[in-house]
Order: structure tokens, then sequence, then C-alpha cells
């Protein structure tokens, strides 16, 4: 079963708007972490936010905010005033649990966010 | 700077000629970690090793096998890549610990052509 769904595959938006990419998760750990990844066209993935199950605060860093809401198990990423350089594949990823395998990550399938003049 | 480092960068292989990507770290990071990705989807977890410890995900194939000699170099080998293992191989380290964030760092991936 799907781990992580986005439901976007692309978006278009115009530079210094805001955008919000969604991120739907399924788990049944209580401990959890959620995290979002750029990868540009160059293909290295760049490490953008962070957000714990346990967090109560939404995450922010920069111009990246995540709106994290538990109850709905979404984790949707916010990018304000975007920019040209922000055209990338946008990944929501997930770890579950403390085990030992806790380091896995599963990818959702990704947005592609192309900025526009 | 400490980061991930992949060579090459950019890879061409004939069908069933055994290829080597190697994967070299000065984070000094215990977990780390191959994905394969193909054009347009998700990056796909082949295995990891926690510290010298394989992980092996259950549906990577045979073909497929990786060596850790230290710390800092893990190695991924396909044995007789075929023409569907073309895809962006991407490394990833990260460091264990109690919590469950450990963000994951990755190097610029190697793009393997088969022909």
């Amino acid at each position: 079963a799907q781990k992580i769904t986005q439901t976007q595959p692309g978006m278009f938006v115009q530079e210094k708007e805001a955008v919000t990419l969604d991120c739907t998760y399924d788990t049944s750990d209580q401990s959890y972490g959620l995290f979002w990844y750029k990868q540009p066209s160059s293909g290295e993935m760049i490490f953008l936010i962070y957000q714990g199950s346990y967090d109560e605060q939404n995450a922010t860093e920069g111009r990246y905010s995540l709106n994290f809401q538990k109850a709905r198990k979404s984790a949707n990423l916010v990018i304000s005033a975007s920019q040209l350089g922000d055209s990338a594949m946008y990944f929501c990823a997930m770890r579950e649990g403390r085990t030992r395998s806790w380091g896995k990550l599963q990818f959702g399938a990704g947005t592609q966010v192309v900025v526009t003049p | 700077d400490a980061m991930v480092i992949q060579n090459p960068r950019y890879q061409v292989t004939q069908f069933g000629k055994p290829v080597t990507l190697s994967c070299s770290q000065t984070l000094n990071h215990n977990v780390m970690y191959w994905y394969q990705q193909k054009s347009s989807q998700a990056p796909k977890l082949l295995f990891h090793y926690y510290d010298k410890d394989f992980n092996n995900e259950a549906d990577t194939p045979d073909n497929f096998q990786s060596r850790r000699p230290n710390t800092s170099f893990c190695f991924l080998d396909i044995r007789s890549p075929g023409l569907g293992d073309a895809a962006m191989y991407l490394c990833a380290t990260s460091i264990s610990g109690g919590s469950s964030y450990n963000e994951q760092f990755f190097g610029p991936g190697t793009r393997l052509t088969v022909l």
C-alpha cells in the first residue's frame, strides 16, 4: 500500500507567489518523521524541512514551512515568495518507527514545480 | 565541506557487462544507503548499511550487490546490467540516533546508461 501520497504531479506558479504542495501519509506508528526534499534537474536530492510526529509546532526553514495536520495525516509544504530557482521536483518522504531499520525513507511520487516569471 | 561524493557522475555500460558505482562520504555517518531512481519516479531503496551490517530490501534483485570496506566508502555492483537497470543511482548517508530525525544527506547521483 502507498505510504506517501502526493496528488499533484505538476504545478505552475508565478514568481513571488506562494505555493502549497500536498502530501498525505499512512502509518500506524506513533513515532515517525516527515521530510521534504527538492530535486533539481541536476539530480541531487536537497533536504528542505523536517517534521517529527511529536512536534507540536509546524516546522519552518526560511521560505519553507510545513503545514502539519496530524489527525488528517497530512504534511503539506508551503513555499513562500517563489523564485525561479525553486523550479524542481519536490518529494515528500516518511521514516517510521524507532527500530534499527528506522532509517528507511519512503518517498511519494513527487510534484514537479515550474516557476514562471 | 563535509559531503557525499559519487563517482562517476555518468556511466555508460553494455548490456550484461558488470559495472561498479562508488560513493564516499566525509561526514563520518554510520548509515549508508543506495537508491535507484528511474525517470520521473520516486527513489527506491535498494539496500543500506548500518555500520557493517548489510540490510537488503526484499524486492532488490540479486543482480545488485554492495560492499562497504570502511566507514567512508560504499560500492554498488551491478553484475549483469539489463536495459531496465538504466536509472539514476543515489547514495545517501545518515547518522543513527534515538530520535526519528536524522536527515539523509544525498550525493549528486550517478546516471547509468545501458546500451
